[in-house]
Formats: structure tokens, sequence, C-alpha cells
């Protein structure tokens, strides 16, 4: 069965103290691999899209990074706007045009002034 | 910017009730999508549409469910005889490529 693994549940970090959240992925066929960032009762945030082992992306303080079993998301000096739910997701191949998204749990990020 | 938005942003009905959900997806995205997130737990595929036809559906999209596109510009969700389990937030999504969220619709069965 696929699997999309986070991890740390829940995260507290200070305000500009740096750290990554961990996706794992067990899954057979990936086709992207996403990150969003949710806020309490609001849909999921649109962050970053990866698609093969080596690929980076950057926006403003986060950057993500991928490799052919994990994803990570780096938070450089964060601050507490950045506080929110972030979340993973696959897209697999399925031979469909318009296939779902697998989330994971998510993990719970808190930046303490 | 352009966003994809849902209505209501909250439905409360009685367990047996049939409701619709409404969502009006980003104008030039041809994919469409419903997800739901249960208080708590992960986000969740329901099914995707494109091309006036469902595309994908998951174990959980049954048959008391149904999608529609009605016009050129609605999107909606069906759910015909409710359940207490059904209670949960649920996400429009619209792509070209990447998948856009909306702000979800809190349906609460009593």
């Amino acid at each position: 069965e696929d699997q999309v693994t986070q991890s740390p549940e829940a995260l507290r970090l200070q305000e500009g103290e740096s750290s990554s959240l961990n996706c794992s992925y067990t899954v057979s066929g990936l086709r992207g691999l996403f990150w969003y960032r949710q806020d309490p009762g609001k849909g999921p945030e649109f962050l970053f899209t990866l698609y093969s082992a080596g690929e980076e992306k950057e926006k403003e303080r986060l950057k993500a990074t991928l490799t052919k079993k994990e994803s990570f998301l780096h938070i450089t000096a964060p601050k507490p706007e950045d506080s929110a739910t972030y979340l993973c997701a696959v897209l697999l191949y399925s031979g469909g045009g318009a296939d779902g998204l697998t989330f994971g749990k998510g993990t719970h990020l808190i930046i303490q002034p | 910017e352009p966003e994809v938005t849902q209505t209501p942003s909250h439905q409360v009905t009685q367990m047996g009730q049939e409701v619709i959900l409404r969502c009006v997806p980003i104008s030039n995205h041809l994919y469409f999508y419903w997800y739901r997130q249960i208080l708590g737990q992960k986000v969740e595929f329901l099914v995707s549409f494109y091309n006036n036809e469902i595309s994908e559906k998951s174990e959980i999209f049954d048959d008391q469910f149904s999608v529609e596109r009605p016009d050129g510009s609605n999107f909606t969700l069906k759910i015909r005889s409710t359940k207490l389990e059904d209670s949960a937030m649920y996400f429009c999504a619209s792509s070209e490529v990447q998948q856009y969220f909306g702000p979800g619709t809190r349906l609460t069965v009593t």
C-alpha cells in the first residue's frame, strides 16, 4: 500500500531557530511530490512541487528538497507567521489525467516569539 | 489572484438529508477535485473530474456521492443521504498542473 509519513507530528521552535520537516514515501510510480501549508479551518495552500530526485525549490524562508525516498522542508529563521500545519502529498502514475493526491498527516509547526 | 471559492462555508444538516456543496474552480482550469478532512485527520481524496466526467474516484466515493458541473463555472458535490460520519471539511480543488484548494465547507451532520 502506498504510504506518506510525515515527521515530526508537531514541532515547537523559537523565532529564528531553523529546522527541517520530513516527508518519507513508499510509493510506486511517483509523478510528483507537493508541499502545502494549512492554517486552522482553512484549505491547503500550495507551496512547492518537486518532480525528480535532487530537485530543490525555494520561497522566502522555505526550501524543499527531494530524494528517491523522502522530501525535506527546511525552514530558515522562522517567524511566528510561519506557524501552521505543513502537509506533504504525492501524485502517482495511474494512467489517468486527473489523479488525486495522497496526503500525509502533516507536521504542526509552532513558532514562538 | 484567481482562487477557488466554495459555498456555503458551514452547512448543518440532519442525518438522512441530502446536501449539495458548491464550488467555483479557477476559470481556466480543466481538472476538478473533491477532498474531505475529518477533524484531526488527514486530507483524503474523493473524486476527480475532467471533460464532464469522473476521471478517478476513491473507495470513499460510494453511491451516496455524486458530482456535477451544471454550467460553465460551478462544480458540485451531492451527498444523497447524509450519515453522522460524513461530518467533515470538504475541499474543492482545481488544476492545470498544481492543485489549488478552496477554503472548504464544514459539514455537520446531526
